[in-house]
């Protein structure tokens, strides 16, 4: 069946832009997260949507980053006055359901951003 | 989450079984063990975790040390296509977010 979709694949803007990152996760996934991945450094979280419940933000590196879940499906990632610090590879994750350690969670292949 | 601690990096030829060990000695009893792999330009693809008993799927077994303070993912037949970065991850009952380390690049020779 159809894995988590991220698009674009690639991006690259200038620094200043605004730009929107997207994640369809897999159908009846109830769960979303969203980590990003910098050039020698590891994955790290950012935010994570269930169901209705307010999103845990707790990874976002600032209050230039934000994220909607519309409809408990897509989601998207935005970042308003991108940096070069911002370049990295954006992942989207989802899962069956939230919490509980007994869940995988499935990952897309990423945004790969790149700020000039 | 429990921090994991994993060899930097190891060697495997192809064809034969690789042991991947992780150390996780702060483990508590509602930690579940995980394990997912990079390959290049790919995001992170889930192998196969457990809790208490030992495991196995279609891709690996994982065997839990009967204290749980270890783990080792065993690759029966390694591949060119298992060359990755193996991350050993430790979630609770109640955890969401993923905490990766900088996990064990394995190289497999042919």
């Amino acid at each position: 069946g159809a894995g988590v979709s991220q698009s674009p694949s690639n991006k690259v803007t200038e620094k200043g832009k605004d730009v929107e990152l997207r994640c369809d996760p897999i159908s009846g996934h109830t769960a979303l997260y969203w980590y990003r991945q910098s050039l020698g450094q590891g994955l790290e979280f950012l935010i994570y949507f269930q169901g209705n419940s307010a999103p845990d933000k707790s990874g976002l590196p600032s209050d230039r980053f934000s994220a909607e879940r519309t409809g408990g499906s897509v989601s998207t990632l935005t970042i308003q006055r991108t940096q070069q610090e911002d370049s990295a590879v954006y992942l989207c994750a989802s899962s069956l359901v939230s919490g509980g350690g007994n869940q995988p969670q499935h990952f897309g292949d990423g945004t790969r951003l790149s700020i000039l | 989450d429990a921090k994991t601690t994993q060899p930097n990096s190891m060697e495997s030829n192809e064809e034969e079984p690789v042991h991947l060990p992780c150390n996780h000695s702060t483990i508590s009893g509602t930690d579940y063990i995980h394990w997912y792999r990079q390959l290049p330009s790919q995001g992170p693809e889930y192998v196969i975790h457990g809790l208490t008993s030992n495991v196995n799927n279609r891709m690996a077994s994982l065997a839990i040390a009967e204290d749980r303070k270890s783990s080792t993912l065993i690759l029966h037949r390694a591949t060119l296509r298992d060359a990755a970065v193996y991350y050993c991850i430790l979630r609770d009952v109640s955890g969401n977010k993923l905490v990766f380390g900088a996990g064990t690049i394995l190289r497999v020779k042919s």
